[in-house]
């Protein structure tokens, strides 16, 4: 059973574009974590979200946790090729257990 | 040196074969995890330890054995392997599970393992 899923899976912009990326679920989770993952590195955190409807932004970055603490998005403002990886987002339950959304990979075209 | 170091990066190794991987973290966290990233699938949260001791075993195969001496190092012992275990290994760490599920966990840049 798939807990998180993302959309789209991939995306390829041209640089200067916005752009939103979507996490679903069914479940509800005590939070919300954004990852980005470049080529050959790890995910580095962007942003935790813990309230039903909170928004938090990032520079060019808008993160949102829907009211029901069932899904998120991110949408970012103006891409930049530097914005290119790998998002993910990644749900909270029990002790520090995340759940892995499928990943959405984003390729902004200079 | 900070945040979490694996190593090798890269590793290719014989079904019968005998490896270990190694992540270090210099963070001061107690709880450390291993994730299994193949394509197309989302992170898969293989262990998880705080304070050396394991707290979770998330029905993995006893070819992957774990290893946490001491809250700076995690090992993963590997043995007999097959192809589809070809991913991407990443490590994390966190302050200590008990303090709850909000706070971040920190990457390594994983070790790509290559089954031939």
């Amino acid at each position: 059973t798939q807990l998180l899923e993302q959309s789209p899976q991939f995306l390829s912009i041209q640089e200067g574009e916005n752009l939103t990326v979507y996490c679903n679920s069914s479940s509800v989770f005590s939070s919300l974590q954004w990852y980005r993952q470049e080529p050959g590195e790890g995910p580095v955190l962007l942003v935790t979200v813990v309230t039903g409807g909170e928004v938090k932004k990032l520079k060019r970055l808008t993160f949102q946790f829907g009211d029901a603490r069932k899904d998120s998005s991110l949408h970012i403002t103006a891409a930049q090729p530097g914005d290119t990886g790998l998002y993910l987002c990644a749900g909270a339950r029990g002790a520090n257990n995340l759940f892995f959304g499928t990943g959405t990979r984003l390729t902004v075209i200079p | 040196e900070t945040g979490v170091t694996q190593t090798p990066r890269h590793l290719v190794m014989g079904m019968t074969n005998k490896k270990s991987l190694k992540c270090e973290q210099h963070l001061g966290h107690n709880a450390m995890y291993w994730y299994k990233q193949s394509a197309k699938k989302p992170l898969e949260l293989m262990f998880v330890y705080n304070f050396k001791e394991q707290t979770e075993n998330n029905s993995v195969p006893s070819r992957f054995s774990p290893e946490c001496p001491n809250s700076s190092h995690l090992f993963l012992h590997l043995h007999t392997l097959q192809p589809e275990d070809s991913a991407l290994y990443l490590c994390a760490s966190s302050q200590d599970i008990g303090r709850g599920s909000n706070q971040p966990q920190h990457f390594g840049d994983g070790t790509r393992l290559s089954i031939l």
